[in-house]
């Protein structure tokens, strides 16, 4: 998935430290998407954009934000972080009327 | 909001038997089904998808996968696993609506040789 660049890939923070996780894309896609993988509960959508300037709440926002600046990059924020947020992120894209959803290769978050 | 069920968490089989993962969703409109696999240490894949037509659905690695309708599932199948099998698992169903793909909590298959 050489085109969906997360940063980044690993990252230990301090609870109530602040972090901003990294996603570029370079495939064109309009739709992007932050996920959060732990064991037993599969993917969870926590934002997603399905174009520039728009953002949509997933099952799990809180404790988050997102920005879509633009069409390459997706970015999401922990504001104040928590143990409960350690977890692996995925980032992902697919285009609009694509059929395949691209992922990211994962940003590891532990918080301590 | 939709959700989607897996309801086997954890499959071990022998070589050569038959595989067939569940997969349900609860969503009332148009979705788009997907499997997906990750195998150990490795990123998501995906395996076969389901937008429109024959509701039998081929992959790669000779899986398939059935969408009824009537009762909210797609299914994976696969008549003869391999030890290469042995990965992960996810369902996921998208909401052509809302855009929004959303997963199952993953099935994790473990093939004794």
């Amino acid at each position: 998935n050489a085109g969906v660049t997360q940063t980044p890939k690993f990252q230990v923070l301090k609870t109530g430290q602040s972090m901003t996780l990294q996603c570029a894309q370079d495939m064109n896609h309009n739709s992007m998407y932050w996920y959060r993988q732990d064991p037993g509960m599969g993917l969870r959508l926590i934002y997603y954009s399905a174009s520039e300037g728009t953002t949509d709440k997933g099952e799990v926002p809180n404790g988050y934000n997102v920005s879509r600046l633009n069409k390459r990059e997706f970015s999401l924020r922990l504001e104040s972080a928590a143990p409960s947020q350690t977890s692996v992120y995925f980032c992902a894209t697919r285009t609009f009327s694509g059929n395949t959803i691209y992922f990211g290769e994962g940003s590891w978050l532990t918080v301590v | 909001a939709q959700s989607v069920s897996q309801h086997n968490h954890h499959v071990i089989l022998s070589e050569a038997a038959s595989l067939e993962l569940g997969c349900n969703y609860s969503y009332g409109g148009t979705v788009n089904l997907f499997w997906y696999v990750q195998y150990p240490g490795q990123h998501l894949q995906l395996l076969l998808k389901y937008f429109s037509g024959d509701p039998l659905v081929k992959g790669i690695k000779g899986f398939e996968a059935e969408f009824i309708k009537s009762k909210f599932s797609f299914n994976l199948r696969k008549p003869s696993v391999q030890w290469s099998d042995t990965a992960e698992y996810f369902c996921a169903v998208e909401d052509t609506g809302r855009r929004a793909l959303t997963f199952g909590s993953g099935t994790r298959l473990q093939v004794q040789p």
